[in-house]
């Protein structure tokens, strides 16, 4: 069974681009997360989404983030435009039960902002 | 606000040398307390689950238990490949919220 994956693993960009992230689940997992860890700082929730529907993105930082998760498979996480404190590694992780289960985390994708 | 506080940071061990790492939490209805293992340039790898206090797990030479405030994982004569930083992270139950607090890890090294 393939793994969660995310493309692409490592980006470098300018302030103001806009940079698009990608989140392949595993499939029939249902639930779907990203995360983001900041150098120095713990693992942080962004947001969840249940099939195609935003179950909770209480944890996106500002409206320069924009998930979207269409037809309830790959995910994509759009910065648009990336400042500075964007800097580090998204997570994508996918459980195949809504609530209080295991998830199963991706690699990651390194994202620099200079 | 959920908190988890992990000790020590580093933790250097020689082969075969026991020790446990710690995981202090404060969350309001704990619903869960989850330890994962994260291998350099990968993603968090899902070890255990632990849902009340008093609970305890194990999985080769990795032992995690819970109380109501403190996680421990205790690692029995580690080998060079437990190297890792080790994470632990919590969910608490408030109505449809599944949001888990992360801890910063401890990264451990086993020398041979």
């Amino acid at each position: 069974e393939a793994g969660v994956t995310q493309f692409p693993s490592h980006s470098v960009i300018e302030k103001g681009q806009t940079v698009t992230l990608r989140c392949d689940p595993i499939s029939g997992h249902d639930n779907l997360y990203w995360y983001r860890r900041v150098m120095g700082k713990e693992i942080k929730f962004l947001l969840h989404f249940v099939k195609e529907s935003k179950q909770d993105e209480s944890g996106m930082p500002n409206n320069r983030f924009l998930a979207e998760r269409t037809g309830g498979t790959y995910s994509t996480l759009k910065v648009q435009p990336a400042e500075l404190e964007d800097s580090g590694v998204y997570f994508c992780a996918s459980s195949p039960r809504t609530g209080f289960y295991e998830q199963y985390f991706g690699p990651g994708t390194r994202l620099t902002v200079t | 606000e959920d908190q988890v506080t992990q000790s020590p940071e580093a933790l250097r061990l020689q082969e075969g040398e026991s020790s446990s790492l710690n995981c202090s939490y404060t969350v309001s209805g704990l619903r869960g307390l989850f330890w994962y293992r994260q291998d350099p340039g990968k993603g968090p790898e899902f070890l255990f689950t632990l849902y009340s206090a008093g609970e305890e797990k194990e999985k080769e030479r990795l032992k995690a238990t819970l109380t109501k405030k403190e996680s421990f994982l205790h690692i029995t004569a580690p080998k060079p490949e437990d190297s890792a930083t080790y994470l632990c992270a919590v969910q608490r139950a408030s109505g449809g919220s599944y949001i888990p607090t992360f801890g910063r890890g401890t990264s451990l090294i086993v020398h041979p």
